[in-house]
């Protein structure tokens, strides 16, 4: 089956500071690949997504690509702000396969003024 | 646009006592599932419905059910409750004839067993 593994932090940051969250994953075939963001009190939100090799994910100024060489699929912004602050997870979800989607642990990030 | 509406937001419970918690897909989406959230943990998946038939199953205790109706909206129905049962319930529906959509998550039930 999948599974993604990811940094769990928790990480603190100043504001502009430049973020990386490291995920990979292990899967048979060829997953679909996502981001989650879940703010204090609320559901998760989709953040941004990949479905192949080389795909680009961006939103909100985050970013992350579709490494199948590496297996990965890292969250990266150049400049975070204090509204980013909330639990970031990774997932995937396996084309053809068992439909349901994967998550890795979550990271809470934390970012100061 | 249309999101994932579940109900009720918060619930409480004692043990032992039955829950039923509800959930509206996004309009024209055939897939449900959900997800079981703990404190400062990954959802963990329960169960998954498409076009109305069980299509896949997860980590959900056999004092768990569900079941998706005709009009694609789905219960989860809780008996004999724990305390190990508090935690977020998350519902997520999917469009996945014609090509996978992502799955969109409602903003989830917080049950509190006491």
């Amino acid at each position: 089956g999948n599974s993604v593994t990811q940094m769990e932090g928790p990480v603190t940051l100043s504001e502009e500071a430049f973020l990386t969250i490291n995920c990979t994953y292990t899967a048979t075939g060829y997953p679909s690949l996502f981001w989650y963001v879940q703010y204090p009190g609320e559901g998760l939100q989709l953040l941004l997504k990949a479905t192949k090799a080389d795909d680009k994910g961006s939103n909100k100024g985050f970013e992350a690509t579709y490494r199948k060489e590496t297996t990965s699929f890292h969250l990266e912004k150049g400049s975070v702000q204090v509204s980013d602050s909330a639990v970031y997870f990774c997932a995937a979800i396996t084309q053809g396969g068992s439909e349901k989607l994967v998550f890795g642990k979550g990271m809470k990030l934390t970012v100061n003024p | 646009a249309a999101g994932v509406i579940q109900s009720p937001r918060h619930l409480i419970k004692e043990k032992r006592e039955t829950a039923t918690l509800k959930c509206y897909p996004i309009p024209r989406h055939d897939t449900v599932y959900w997800y079981q959230q703990g404190p400062g943990q990954d959802p963990q998946f329960l169960i998954s419905f498409y076009e109305k038939m069980q299509s896949d199953k997860g980590s959900i205790p056999d004092r768990f059910s569900a079941q998706q109706f005709s009009d694609y909206h789905s219960e989860l129905n809780m008996s004999s409750l724990e305390l190990g049962d508090s935690a977020l319930y998350f519902c997520a529906s999917s469009r996945r004839t014609g090509g996978r959509s992502p799955l969109h998550f409602g903003n989830g039930t917080r049950l509190t067993v006491t």
